[in-house]
């Protein structure tokens, strides 16, 4: 059973634009969120995160939203640029998991020139 | 920064072989995390352990066994090698925080 739901397997977007990638989950408990982000032949690399007792986090062109009445976050990337094309992962965690993360299946974002 | 090294890039074996994938971390992390990733289900747990001589099944634990004998070593053994699991096996290690850090995967081909 999937927790953590990213339901666009690709998005396009021109170079300078926002990309926007979205991610839903269905477990209540879950209390700690991540994003990474995995080049083709390499191990994913950790990018961002974001405890629920926040709505929103930034570092540098990328900020995370979480809405935690409709179990949604979101990653913003702004201004895209060509090398962040790469496949990105949701993940999620409980507090009493022992760390374990629930992974999204991933979202292939390509940045046009 | 956290290392984690995998024991090999590209992997092929043959049907019913004993597999081996090290892992090792310099970070002196307590977790450490084996997955498996495959097109169209994304990362899946196979097993985690919090600590030497632990370990804890996770979503897709049939066919696979761990060992962790020194912290900073983390073995995944595929008993006998079928072609279901031939995929991409990534390990991770972390402290006890939520972020995880990860090798470069081994891609394992079963013949």
């Amino acid at each position: 059973d999937q927790q953590v739901k990213q339901n666009s397997p690709s998005l396009s977007v021109q170079e300078g634009r926002i990309s926007i990638l979205n991610c839903d989950y269905t477990n209540s408990m879950f209390d700690y969120f991540l994003w990474y982000k995995k080049y083709p032949a390499e191990g994913p690399t950790f990018l961002i995160s974001i405890s629920s007792i926040k709505d929103k986090n930034e570092d540098g062109r990328f900020t995370v939203f979480l809405n935690k009445s409709a179990k949604h976050l979101s990653l913003h990337i702004v201004p895209s640029q060509p090398g962040d094309s790469a496949v990105y992962f949701c993940a999620a965690s409980r507090g009493n998991s022992g760390y374990a993360l629930n992974f999204g299946k991933g979202t292939s974002l390509l940045v046009t020139p | 920064d956290v290392k984690v090294t995998q024991s090999s890039r590209y992997l092929v074996k043959r049907t019913g072989e004993k597999v081996f994938l090290e892992c090792v971390q310099d970070m002196d992390h307590e977790n450490m995390f084996w997955y498996r990733q495959d097109p169209g289900l994304g990362l899946r747990l196979i097993y985690f352990s919090y600590d030497v001589k632990m370990k804890e099944k996770g979503d897709i634990p049939e066919g696979y066994s761990v060992s962790r004998e020194k912290k900073e070593r983390f073995s995944l053994i595929l008993e006998s090698a079928s072609t279901n699991q031939t995929s991409m096996y990534l390990c991770a290690s972390s402290d006890n925080t939520d972020t995880q850090y990860f090798g470069p995967g081994t891609r394992l081909t079963v013949l």
